[in-house]
């Protein structure tokens, strides 16, 4: 298996604009998480998928950010409009189920200018 | 709800040294316990992992890991470090089969020659 696979790895935009990070975990596996790292803050999670069914959110910073999962081999996360505090590692990782050990992507690279 | 505690944020050691990155965590019900590694620009890596059974734990690269329900800790040693080992290493708790992962802060191996 691949393992989780995110795009972009690095992303550079201005201030004001969308971005669209975007998630395919290992297959078979049915949670998904999504999770910021800054130095500041640490690794924190945002929210989190079970059978494609968001089950918490309440790490998602504002309404800026969204996520969706359409289907069980796909996930995103939106951020409109983009501030530079929103610069970060943003991560993603699947597991067989919501108390399972996690597989993490290598993850995306946001710098918001 | 449980909680993980890593309470050094940096451990320099020379190579072939001896060390242990320390976790303790807080709860009153059973619990799985995880390390992971992030090496620089990368996401995290499943290091070891306890469940239930032995509570000496071996995982990659000649890590191990105890745990000790008494003291509520799942220190991480290795008796010889390389180079190679200089990362980033997270805790982190489940409550068995009830709860999504609760990683600490990190602990930072520098390994020097």
């Amino acid at each position: 298996d691949a393992g989780v696979i995110q795009s972009p790895r690095h992303e550079v935009t201005e201030m004001g604009q969308e971005v669209t990070l975007r998630c395919k975990p290992i297959s078979g596996h049915n949670s998904l998480f999504w999770y910021r790292q800054t130095m500041m803050r640490g690794l924190e999670l945002l929210i989190y998928f079970n059978n494609n069914v968001p089950i918490d959110d309440s790490g998602m910073p504002e309404d800026r950010f969204s996520a969706k999962m359409p289907n069980a081999s796909f996930s995103t996360l939106k951020i409109q409009p983009s501030e530079p505090r929103d610069s970060a590692v943003y991560f993603c990782a699947s597991s067989p189920s919501i108390v399972s050990e996690q597989f993490f992507g290598p993850g995306t690279r946001l710098t918001v200018l | 709800a449980q909680s993980v505690t890593q309470l050094d944020s940096q451990v320099p050691v020379f190579e072939e040294a001896p060390v242990e990155l320390r976790c303790n965590y807080s709860s009153s019900v059973s619990v799985y316990l995880f390390w992971y590694v992030q090496y620089p620009n990368q996401g995290l890596q499943l290091l070891l992992k306890y469940l239930s059974g032995s509570t000496l734990v071996k995982g990659i690269n000649g890590f191990e890991a105890e745990f000790n329900k008494s003291q509520t800790s799942f220190h991480l040693r290795k008796p010889s470090v390389h180079i190679s080992d200089t990362a980033e290493y997270f805790c982190a708790v489940t409550l068995s089969g009830y709860s999504t992962l609760t990683f600490g802060k990190g602990t930072m191996l520098l390994v020097s020659p």
